[in-house]
């Protein structure tokens, strides 16, 4: 079965510091990877994608991630965090061969926390 | 919030009560989608719709119909509202039917069936 797993339910980060949220994948071919934020009583936002080519894609607010195939990977990275950086991580996967997002399965999410 | 709105944005009901969630956007975008968010489940897909009157099942659709007669509105009905169904609904729309569109989320209704 096709599944994400996202396996730190809580990223505890001091500010300046590099920060990770990992995210791996179970899913046959080249998926079509995504990050999106979440914020306290507001709806998902897109971060970044990764659909082909470089394996290191740069999003909004200074995120990027790092696609490796051979580790089933999409690790979401940031060089220097910020405070306002604490919010709910989702990483999400679309098969490949589907253009409609009907098949996109999200991870359960990881709750960054940036301390000052 | 890319021009999709959620009415309610908060609700409490009773079990074996219909509840009806509106979906509202101004994007013009042809595919539309009802999720729920459960801590430990992340975003789980209930139906979806890819034009007015063209609607289909996602993962958890039992106990939910949809309805979309106008382009711009997506509603999710709950028949008769169970405690499981307490949940917080979001709904979302894609710009195209292209490989790796990004979805784009309304703010979400936070539903309470007691």
């Amino acid at each position: 079965a096709q599944s994400v797993a996202q396996p730190e339910d809580q990223v505890n980060v001091a500010e300046g510091n590099p920060l990770t949220v990992k995210c791996t994948y179970s899913v046959s071919g080249n998926p079509y990877l995504f990050w999106y934020v979440q914020y306290p009583n507001r709806g998902l936002q897109f971060l970044l994608k990764y659909i082909t080519g470089d394996n290191l894609v740069k999003g909004s607010y200074g995120f990027e991630a790092e696609f490796n195939k051979s580790q089933t990977s999409f690790h979401l990275k940031k060089p220097s965090a910020l405070v306002s950086d604490s919010a709910l991580y989702f990483c999400a996967v679309s098969p490949p061969g589907y253009s409609s997002a009907s098949k996109i399965i999200f991870g359960s999410g990881t709750r960054l926390s940036i301390r000052p | 919030d890319a021009g999709i709105t959620q009415s309610p944005r908060h609700k409490v009901t009773e079990t074996g009560t219909p509840v009806t969630l509106r979906c509202h956007q101004t994007e013009n975008h042809r595919y539309m989608y009802w999720y729920r968010q459960d801590p430990g489940h992340g975003l789980r897909l209930i139906h979806y719709s890819y034009g007015v009157k063209d609607t289909d099942k996602g993962e958890v659709s039992d106990g939910y119909s949809v309805s979309r007669s106008k382009t711009e509105d997506f509603l999710l009905t709950l028949e008769s509202a169970t405690s499981s169904q307490t949940s917080v609904y979001f709904c979302a729309t894609v710009a195209g039917d292209f490989p790796g569109a990004e979805q784009f989320f309304g703010p979400g209704t936070r539903l309470t069936v007691l």
